[in-house]
């Protein structure tokens, strides 16, 4: 099955960029989708279809994906943004849907 | 406002049975593909199940293939998870989760979830 790698954690400095990553092969040729998901709640999707936001979420929360790697950016991170972020892609043939492994930011 | 609120969630015994359901309101339920995902305590999402808009299409993970049936309601704007011969790793609070508008790629809107204990 198809695997998702993400490092367990992420750490930033209020105001600076976190950039998380999402490895897989041939991953950018494939839509990925990142969720927010802060303890206690529900998760949020944060960005879909590799870089679009949906209504309500900042422009500080952007995607990109090539390669083997898509990339979850979040710049001006404050301490609001401490959650955990997930990646995830859906498998067309097989009708299957696969999460990353997760990444915890946390705020310096 | 979109609403999806599960219930059912509860302990079970090893071997057991509960079923999950999820009340859906605040979008048009009968176009949108469904699905469940669960959490683990302190561990990461995993996708269970998923159930296109008519029910023609329907999905699982290997680990719960053969023990998990999902159906839905369109006329009650509901969706459900038969759950059979629980294990102690299905343990975990279990999301109610509508699909994109388009394609059903992605997750769009969670429910707060329902925990499901199983133990001895």
């Amino acid at each position: 099955s198809y695997v998702l790698t993400q490092p367990p954690s992420v750490s930033v400095a209020p105001g600076q960029t976190a950039r998380i990553t999402c490895g897989g092969s041939s991953i950018g040729s494939k839509s990925v989708h990142w969720y927010q998901q802060k303890p206690g709640q529900a998760p949020v999707l944060v960005v879909y279809d590799d870089s679009d936001r949906p209504s309500g979420i900042p422009e500080r929360f952007s995607g990109s994906n090539s390669g083997n790697t898509a990339t979850l950016t979040i710049s001006r991170v404050g301490a609001g943004d401490e959650a955990d972020y997930y990646c995830q892609m859906w498998d067309s043939y097989s009708g299957l849907y696969v999460f990353g492994t997760g990444t915890k930011v946390t705020v310096l | 406002e979109v609403q999806l609120v599960e219930s059912g969630g509860g302990l079970v015994k090893p071997g057991g049975s509960l079923r999950l359901s999820c009340a859906a309101s605040g979008f048009t339920f009968s176009t949108h593909t469904m699905n469940w995902v669960r959490q683990a305590p302190g561990k990461g999402l995993e996708w269970v199940s998923s159930i296109s808009a008519s029910s023609t299409y329907i999905y699982y993970t290997d680990s719960v293939k053969g023990r998990f049936s999902i159906s839905r309601d369109n006329a009650k704007n509901s969706v459900y998870l038969q759950m059979n011969s629980l294990r102690a790793e299905d343990t975990g609070v279990y999301h109610c989760v509508s699909g994109s508008p388009i394609g059903a790629e992605y997750f769009q809107h969670w429910g707060q979830g329902t925990l499901l204990t199983v133990s001895s």
